[in-house]
């Protein structure tokens, strides 16, 4: 299996719901990122968390992180039609040379008006 | 500040063509990342460049793939020949560091379709 697997794969919310996703890798790393990716368009950053930070907030985002679980969570608050995208995880390994990033396959979201 | 831009966003080309893939980084970013995703995969990393010098290219699938970043400056990943299989989308993006915990920036993309 992938390092930096998500869950769910895709998500249905209402507008103004909270949306959560998860992601799992297995190697110890240095850091774990989450992009967003709009339909067509590219990967737009959203967060980064150190690998010892243990939550981190970015307006209505909030990343987890658990390295004794190698786990992540991204949580949407307030949703917004905007929200609508893919979101993926990336982690940057620690043993890895260099700094390349390892995805997950993304969770799909749709946020309905 | 201009972000990653990356040439053409769309390219259709037969078997067997050869097609080239441009990649311009953020102005004073050293480190310049190619990664693609084919249909239905994760998105996977081809290779790094520091400067102009290949920092890691373990991701690259085969020969017919060719990286370049003469001067330090953009980037071109050639394939020569395509095939199917390379269908997908390729990003570029660059940092600014690799000394720990620096975030990529991503371009838009570009989407082959290799027929």
């Amino acid at each position: 299996s992938q390092q930096g697997e998500e869950d769910p794969q895709a998500l249905s919310i209402q507008e103004g719901e909270n949306a959560t996703m998860n992601c799992s890798y297995k190697t110890s790393i240095n850091n774990l990122q989450w992009y967003r990716q709009n339909s067509g368009r590219g990967l737009v950053h959203l967060i980064l968390i150190r690998s010892n930070e243990r939550e981190k907030h970015s307006g209505r985002l909030r990343v987890t992180l658990d390295t004794s679980k190698k786990s992540s969570s991204l949580l949407i608050t307030a949703s917004r039609a905007a929200d609508t995208a893919s979101y993926f995880c990336a982690t940057e390994e620690a043993e890895a040379a260099g700094n390349k990033l390892t995805f997950g396959g993304g969770t799909r979201v749709l946020v309905k008006p | 500040e201009a972000g990653v831009t990356q040439f053409p966003s769309h390219s259709v080309i037969e078997k067997g063509q050869t097609v080239t893939l441009r990649c311009d980084p953020i102005s004073g970013h050293d480190n310049l990342y190619w990664y693609r995703r084919v249909m239905g995969k994760e998105i996977k990393f081809l290779l790094h460049f520091v400067k102009e010098s290949k920092q890691d290219e373990s991701g690259m699938p085969n020969n017919r793939f060719l990286a370049e970043r003469t001067g330090g400056t953009y980037s071109t990943l050639k394939v020569q020949p395509a095939e199917l299989e390379d269908s997908g989308v390729y990003f570029c993006a660059s940092s600014q560091e690799t000394s720990g915990n620096y975030e990529q920036y991503f371009g838009p993309g570009t989407r082959l379709t290799v027929t």
